[in-house]
């Protein structure tokens, strides 16, 4: 499976936007790119994910290059809930269209947002 | 949106004992459960991903005899840790998805359950 590259750590302040960076330069045509974001000892919680295309919804925006080899997770507005670690994980859709592999969870993006 | 409810949330246990943790999808049904594991400070592990009514496919080192996966219907899926140790002691999350035709779908995940072996 493709591999995604986040900075370990990322600082912001309060109503301040953010700009979370992904390299994932062997990503292959059909990988979509998803970001989930976890708090300490809760599950994780779906941001956004997107195939080519620049995608928003009401709790961010995905920019995805040009040649797909790398996406940035943008928070508009930071606030104290944002603090998380931020996953960034390719999901491979397999040949056919049809069926999809699974999500594989790297180190992430601890992401602290100062008042 | 999409709501994954995870049982129970917490449990303590003596060593030997099973135990059941419960992964509902409530407002949808799920094409495909997965269960994965979480040790202190470290990143989720898929253990295994779970089709209903068709056995689960288990990752490498994941024993399948025990962690045992049902997945009965669309909504409902369990994972059974037989007789557990304290080495099985962590932090163990459900999620589910409703991937269908081409388009992908997001996974929704379930709140976890912090499973502690005495």
């Amino acid at each position: 499976d493709a591999k995604t590259t986040q900075p370990n750590s990322m600082e912001s302040n309060e109503e301040e936007p953010v700009h979370l960076p992904c390299n994932h330069s062997t990503i292959s045509g059909t990988d979509y790119i998803h970001w989930y974001r976890q708090l300490p000892s809760q599950g994780p919680e779906y941001v956004i994910h997107g195939l080519t295309s620049n995608v928003n919804n009401r709790m961010a925006s995905l920019a995805i290059a040009e040649d797909r080899k790398s996406s940035t997770l943008i928070l508009h507005r930071a606030t104290l809930r944002d603090a998380a670690v931020y996953y960034c994980i390719l999901r491979p859709r397999n040949a056919g269209g049809t069926s999809y592999g699974k999500l594989t969870f790297g180190q992430g993006t601890i992401l602290t947002v100062h008042p | 949106g999409a709501v994954v409810s995870q049982h129970p949330s917490w449990v303590i246990c003596k060593s030997g004992t099973s135990v059941k943790i419960e992964c509902r999808s409530l407002d949808f049904q799920a094409t495909t459960m997965f269960w994965y594991r979480q040790f202190p400070k470290q990143s989720l592990m898929l253990m295994a991903t779970s089709n209903e009514g068709s056995k689960a496919t288990y990752e490498q080192g994941v024993e399948k005899d025990k962690f045992l996966i049902n997945h009965a219907s669309l909504t409902l899926s369990t994972l059974t840790v037989t007789s557990a140790h304290p080495e099985d002691s962590s932090f163990y999350i459900c999620s589910a998805t409703r991937d269908r035709g081409p388009i992908q779908q997001p996974q929704h995940f379930g709140d976890g359950t912090r499973l502690s072996i005495l």
